[in-house]
């Protein structure tokens, strides 16, 4: 079974510009998680999604982050406009219903913004 | 949500067992412990999670006291391939609260 899987794994871009962040699930997992880790700090919880709906969004940090779910699949992470502080590794995971904290990560996608 | 403490750093060497401790002093009644491993350029692994007494799996056990304060997480006989990041994290389901870990060296 293929594990969660997103795209792309590194990010080069400069200040100001857009960057989409692509996160697939496990096939048939409903709830998908976005966090961060910026440089030299912990593991952040950005927010949940439950199939397409956001069921958490507390810990985004601001408007310029905007993550969609659409049809409940895949989901996407957009940061307009992007600036320095941006800069860390960006982890998405899934998991099924009530699994409690058992979630699954993918591999992180690394956005550098110069 | 329930602040966790852990050592910075452990090391080990291959063969031993490693017992890592968790303290967890004002965890809730419905948190949950769950245990992660992360190696480098990779997202975190779900090891084991448990709400009280000990809980076993293939990888390791979870050892919780009757008032849940603390947790140690005990890896039997490890290898260098265990060398990772390991997180406590105390909280209820869905949203995951990492601290900073404990980074455990295993040398041979």
């Amino acid at each position: 079974e293929a594990g969660v899987t997103q795209f792309p794994s590194h990010s080069v871009i400069e200040k100001g510009q857009t960057v989409t962040l692509r996160c697939d699930p496990i096939s048939g997992h409903d709830n998908l998680y976005w966090y961060r880790r910026v440089m030299g700090k912990e593991i952040k919880f950005l927010l949940h999604f439950v199939k397409e709906s956001k069921q958490d969004e507390s810990g985004m940090p601001n408007n310029r982050f905007l993550a969609e779910r659409t049809g409940g699949t895949y989901s996407t992470l957009k940061v307009q406009p992007a600036e320095l502080e941006d800069s860390g590794v960006y982890f998405c995971a899934s998991s099924q219903v009530n699994a409690n904290n058992e979630q699954f990560f993918g591999p992180g996608t690394r956005l550098t913004v110069l | 949500l329930a602040k966790t403490t852990q050592p910075i750093s452990m090391d080990s060497y291959e063969g031993q067992e490693v017992n890592i401790t968790c303290s967890h002093n004002n965890i809730a009644t419905n948190d949950y412990i769950t245990w992660y491993q992360q190696f480098p350029s990779q997202g975190p692994r779900f090891i084991i999670q448990g709400y009280k007494t000990k809980v076993t799996n293939e990888v390791a056990s979870l050892f919780i006291p009757a008032d849940r304060k603390s947790s140690t997480l005990s890896l039997p006989r490890v290898s260098l391939s265990d060398t990772a990041v390991y997180y406590c994290l105390v909280g209820p389901s869905n949203m995951l609260t990492f601290g900073g870990g404990t980074r455990l060296m295993v040398k041979p």
